[in-house]
């Protein structure tokens, strides 16, 4: 399969929100609602942020929501934190119990 | 505290092979699917292959096929991923990862494997 496409960059100042894009097709991202978001920090190892499209992991703040609407998902950070300076990554269940990342999005907090 | 702990990596030579471990503590490993993420250098994140909790199937991704193998011993709380005939491209860190409502809940801090001559 090929990588979902993300944008490569994206960036805001503090405060502001920010949303990363994550396209796929009908055999990924728009056939199951099984879509996961990923932060990595420079030599660090991926943190899950979201699953199931829009669900967080407990300990993820609520400043991170995600969404779908057919083929592409979408990850918006509100309020951006320093901290939040990280590249991220989308992942899909692609059938045949498989999985595609995104092709990774660095955000960038002015 | 879920802990992964991968171990194995190193250089090697175009055509050779290594054993990559990821020891596992603070969960109950032989309930959990688990999958071996990779990240080449400067590059993005790809899934490798992912194992049932009886280690009854497998699956892998099209470019490791034939070539790599997962396993698993539930006694020793142990993920194992055998690769054989490495090439340049398979250099990487490779994640080991617990595998959970078709996401990644929880990673290991990775080993890096270097394939070159």
């Amino acid at each position: 399969q090929s990588a979902l496409a993300q944008p490569p960059s994206a960036s805001g100042s503090p405060g502001q929100s920010v949303t990363i894009s994550c396209t796929g097709t009908s055999s990924d991202v728009g056939g199951y609602n099984y879509v996961s978001w990923y932060q990595q920090h420079p030599g660090k190892a991926p943190k899950l942020m979201i699953y199931e499209v829009s669900k967080r992991p407990s300990g993820v703040p609520d400043r991170f929501s995600g969404s779908k609407s057919g083929n592409t998902a979408s990850l918006t950070v509100s309020g951006l934190q320093a901290e939040d300076e990280a590249d991220y990554y989308c992942t899909s269940y692609a059938g045949s119990s498989s999985y595609v990342f995104g092709t990774g999005t660095k955000v960038t907090v002015l | 505290e879920v802990q992964l702990v991968e171990s194995g990596g190193g250089l090697v030579q175009p055509g050779e092979s290594l054993r990559l471990s990821c020891a596992a503590s603070g969960f109950t490993f032989r309930r959990y699917w688990m999958s071996w993420v990779r990240q080449a250098p400067g590059k993005g994140l790809e899934w490798v292959a992912k194992m049932n909790p009886d280690g009854s199937e497998r699956y892998y991704v099209d470019s490791v096929k034939g070539r790599f193998t997962i396993s698993r011993d539930n006694a020793k709380n142990s993920l194992y991923l055998q690769t054989n005939s490495l090439r340049a491209e398979d250099t990487a860190v490779y994640y080991c990862a617990r595998d959970t409502s078709a996401c990644f809940d929880n990673w290991g801090q990775g080993t890096l494997v270097t394939v070159s001559s």
